[in-house]
């Protein structure tokens, strides 16, 4: 079983607006990572967890907050956001960090901020 | 980690082998080549990856020249529902990181 769970699918929300978009597996996966994907574009990296530590912030800005609760959890915390934040949001899981170890993504969630 | 170069098109007839050219001239002795691809709207799927030797599997074949500065995935019998983007990825490097960075990909269309 390679499953990497996202919800939810679609989620609209204001500029005002908090909300959270969650990611889990049961893989027994140590390292989890958060990328965002515009239309047409490939996927561009946010975050990378390494057992429930953030080890990679790509000059995210604050208004994304990831959070890891467990190690089969990942949060990635809303709030104040622009309608340029609209895009597919990716969560993607690994054994650990070690490059020899395949990566597998979940279908992701689908954030329009209006 | 290392740069990739790949074709941004291509086509293949239904039922005939799809073989995609992927360029990582300055990868290292310790980087993989990874291989994914992406259906409209769905996450990345992962294909298959390899350090040196040719690789297969149930979905394709992975072959890295000799030198490793380039490899070819082939899809050995392209279906329609093997449409997608393609992106060939190379990963490690002395940060080992375990990034994974994507480039622009390869839009294969699979043809009647």
């Amino acid at each position: 079983d390679t499953e990497v769970t996202q919800t939810p699918k679609h989620l609209v929300m204001g500029m005002t607006n908090k909300k959270s978009l969650k990611c889990e597996q049961h893989m027994g996966h140590r390292a989890m990572y958060w990328y965002k994907q515009k239309a047409k574009k490939p996927p561009e990296l946010m975050f990378v967890y390494s057992y429930e530590k953030l080890s990679i912030n790509e000059s995210v800005p604050s208004r994304f907050s990831p959070e890891c609760p467990n190690s089969s959890l990942l949060n990635l915390h809303l709030h104040a956001l622009q309608p340029e934040d609209s895009a597919l949001y990716l969560c993607a899981s690994t054994l650990n960090r070690y490059s020899g170890n395949t990566i597998y993504f979940g279908e992701g969630s689908w954030l329009t901020v209006v | 980690d290392a740069k990739t170069t790949q074709p941004t098109s291509m086509d293949c007839a239904e039922g005939r082998a799809a073989n995609l050219p992927c360029n990582h001239s300055t990868i290292s002795g310790n980087e993989y080549v990874y291989w994914y691809r992406q259906i409209h709207s769905q996450g990345p799927q992962y294909i298959i990856h390899g350090l040196k030797n040719n690789e297969t599997n149930e979905m394709a074949s992975l072959i890295i020249t000799e030198d490793r500065k380039s490899s070819t995935l082939i899809l050995p019998h392209a279906t329609l529902r093997d449409t997608a983007v393609y992106y060939c990825i190379v990963r490690g490097g002395s940060s080992n990181t375990g990034k994974l960075i994507f480039g622009q990909g390869t839009t294969l269309q699979v043809k009647p």
